[in-house]
């Protein structure tokens, strides 16, 4: 299973547009990208996944270059409830493959 | 749609003694997991249920933890005796059998249940 780095934390303030790169080296070809969003007392939550290229939701973008060695999540116009931890994971097509979490980016957005 | 429920939310126990977590999970949802997450790292893996068969166990200290998935619906999570290093929040998902579009790897989570061992 492909390894993840990312940022321990970032600042950043309110209306502002917040990129947090994780690396993935190992990353094999099958593997898919996904990014959570966790909230203090609460469980993870889904954002967003994707392959190759980019990818939109109505939450956030992910950008995968080429290589896909890395992926970057963009929060547009960040508001105080973005304030949490952000996971990106790397896991095999099937649904059914282990999700391994590592410590996350702690994002806090200052008004 | 009702979301994954558990309780409860909060325990206290003191090292040695016993705990049980209850999750339902959300309904036609096949797939249950339980998970570890201690304060301030990602949630760990324990365990996976497909319907009411195990999956994955491979993260489970099976010498005092213990999980079943009865009739394929809800689950319990079972602490025997539990020890200072249990204390954790221990949070419950579940995923759909086939997943949306661009959604492979997504899991419903439960508010957790906070233990603390004294």
């Amino acid at each position: 299973l492909a390894k993840t780095t990312q940022p321990i934390s970032m600042d950043s303030y309110e209306g502002q547009e917040v990129n947090i790169t994780c690396s993935h080296n190992n990353i094999a070809t099958n593997d898919y990208i996904t990014w959570y969003q966790q909230f203090p007392s609460q469980g993870p939550r889904f954002i967003i996944q994707g392959y190759k290229t980019k990818v939109t939701n109505e939450v956030a973008s992910l950008f995968i270059p080429a290589d896909r060695k890395s992926s970057t999540l963009s929060l547009p116009r960040v508001s105080l409830s973005d304030t949490a931890v952000y996971y990106c994971l790397v896991a095999g097509m099937d649904s059914s493959y282990k999700l391994i979490f590592g410590s996350g980016t702690r994002l806090l957005v200052r008004p | 749609e009702a979301g994954v429920a558990q309780s409860p939310r909060y325990k206290i126990i003191e090292k040695r003694q016993s705990v049980a977590f209850w999750c339902n999970p959300i309904s036609g949802h096949a797939t249950l997991y339980w998970y570890q997450q201690i304060l301030g790292q990602g949630p760990k893996l324990l365990i996976q249920f497909q319907n009411n068969g195990v999956v994955d166990d491979s993260q489970l200290p099976k010498d005092r933890f213990s999980a079943e998935r009865l009739k394929g619906v809800d689950s319990t999570l079972k602490i025997q005796p539990a020890k200072l290093e249990d204390s954790a929040v221990y949070l419950c998902a579940s995923s759909p059998p086939m997943p949306g579009l661009g959604r492979v790897h997504e899991q419903f989570f439960g508010p957790g249940t906070r233990l603390t061992v004294l």
